[in-house]
């Protein structure tokens, strides 16, 4: 059972636009909110993450929109740019109980910008 | 030391024989985890130590695999008797405190022939 769901699974984006990557829970005990960035050969790099008592958190061209009545939470990369392609995977974890720190990773979207 | 390192980046083994993979996280991060990353998908969980305990282990952790973490410092995981279904990217990732930015290795391929 997939505890985050994440869409697309790819997105191809003009250099200079907006990619916008989707993600949704069940778990009302999530209180942890990464995304991360993979490119091939290489493991995941925290992007950003944010936690469920703000509704946004931007740092630089990356900006994190959280929702927690709708437990939704995107991603949004401004004026996206060719080094941006790569894989990007949302996450959640809950620091209580047996699962302490523990990341459930969605899928992943293959992002292209193109030049 | 300015990253988790994890060695080898690629192993290719014979169905049947046993790997081992080594894991050296930031040395001043307590937490240690392991995940396994399929083709197309997000890297799952398989488990974790604070300092030198495991306290938790997936269900994906068969008996065939074992983990270890010696003195709280580096850690192994074993994989014996490999199956085709074992090939997969193995990822270690360290944390101090809380685990909440955890910084991951590159990871080992492992292609199981």
């Amino acid at each position: 059972q997939q505890q985050v769901k994440q869409s697309p699974q790819s997105l191809i984006v003009q250099k200079g636009g907006i990619s916008i990557i989707n993600c949704a829970y069940e778990n009302t005990a999530f209180d942890y909110f990464p995304w991360y960035q993979q490119f091939p050969g290489k493991g995941p790099a925290l992007l950003i993450a944010i936690r469920p008592d703000v509704s946004e958190k931007k740092e630089g061209r990356f900006t994190i929109s959280f929702n927690k009545s709708a437990k939704q939470f995107s991603l949004h990369i401004m004026d996206s740019q060719p080094g941006d392609s790569a894989t990007y995977f949302c996450a959640a974890s809950s620091y209580r109980g047996s699962t302490l720190g523990r990341l459930y990773f969605g899928r992943g979207t293959q992002l292209t910008v193109w030049p | 030391d300015t990253g988790v390192s994890q060695n080898p980046r690629h192993k290719i083994t014979k169905r049947g024989q046993n790997v081992t993979f080594r894991c050296d996280p930031i040395s001043e991060h307590n937490r240690l985890y392991w995940y396994r990353q399929t083709l197309g998908q997000g890297p799952e969980f398989l488990t974790y130590f604070q300092n030198e305990a495991q306290l938790e282990k997936s269900r994906l952790l068969s008996d065939r695999f074992s983990a270890e973490r010696p003195k709280g410092s580096f850690s192994t995981l074993e994989i014996q008797r490999t199956e085709q279904g074992d090939s997969a990217m193995y990822l270690c990732a360290s944390s101090l405190g809380t685990g909440r930015g955890y910084t991951f290795g590159s990871g080992t391929r492992l292609t199981v022939v």
